[in-house]
């Protein structure tokens, strides 16, 4: 039990687009998931924490504006990347909170912008 | 805010050794969680072991423990017996009982030696 998916897993596109990245909590119901940002051989950084049916609460230094977080169901949480650039690649972990205080992690999708 | 330091970047063992990863961490909570998670290549993050902060009883799962220090608020993980499979990066990890936030360390790349 407990798994969380990502959609897609690897996504390229060129600088300018947009691309939504999809977070399922498969097999429970989760009010609250996390959205993270990975650089390679460095930690995880919290991004925000969206919760389902109310607006997203984004950590410090965090461009809202940039990263659209949507949560409109109690399964499925996503993440718009506005008119990327290549420094928003990177790769983008969510998790779903779970029971009484564990996070669930999605598989990671990594992002490239050419 | 919360800190989470792991002072060890990298740690190399011996297959079938014992290996340490210290954590120390920053609160003024009394009440809170501590994990410790594993990111193989892959790059899925998976929890190795949990820790109450209101248990003394230092947590063990198969070959992994903990020893939890609250008062010195160190949180170490104990490999024992390494596996090839173990090697990864490790993150300890602290959450508050208010917000379910996860504060991570910087990680432990571990490298089991065959």
């Amino acid at each position: 039990g407990a798994v969380v998916s990502q959609h897609p897993s690897r996504v390229i596109c060129k600088s300018g687009t947009s691309v939504k990245i999809e977070c399922r909590s498969l097999d429970f119901q989760a009010t609250t998931m996390f959205w993270y940002r990975q650089f390679p051989k460095q930690s995880l950084m919290l991004m925000a924490t969206s919760n389902e049916g109310s607006k997203a609460t984004y950590e410090q230094g965090v461009e809202k504006d940039k990263f659209l977080i949507n949560h409109a169901s109690l399964t499925l949480s996503t993440l718009t990347v506005t008119s990327a650039h290549p420094e928003d690649s990177s790769f983008y972990i969510c998790s779903a909170r779970g029971q009484p205080y564990e996070q669930y992690f999605g598989p990671g999708t990594r992002l490239t912008v050419t | 805010a919360q800190t989470v330091t792991q002072s060890q970047p990298e740690m190399s063992v011996q297959e079938a050794e014992t290996v340490t990863l210290s954590c120390t961490y920053d609160t003024s909570e009394s009440n809170y969680y501590l994990f410790w998670y594993k990111q193989p290549p892959s790059r899925q993050m998976i929890l190795v072991i949990r820790q109450e902060a209101y248990k003394q009883q230092n947590a063990t799962e198969n070959r992994f423990s903990v020893n939890f220090q609250k008062a010195a608020k160190s949180f170490s993980l104990k490999i024992s017996d390494s596996q090839l499979g173990d090697t990864a990066m490790y993150f300890c990890a602290f959450i508050r009982q208010n917000d379910y936030k996860l504060s991570f360390g910087a990680g432990t790349t571990v490298t089991v030696r065959a």
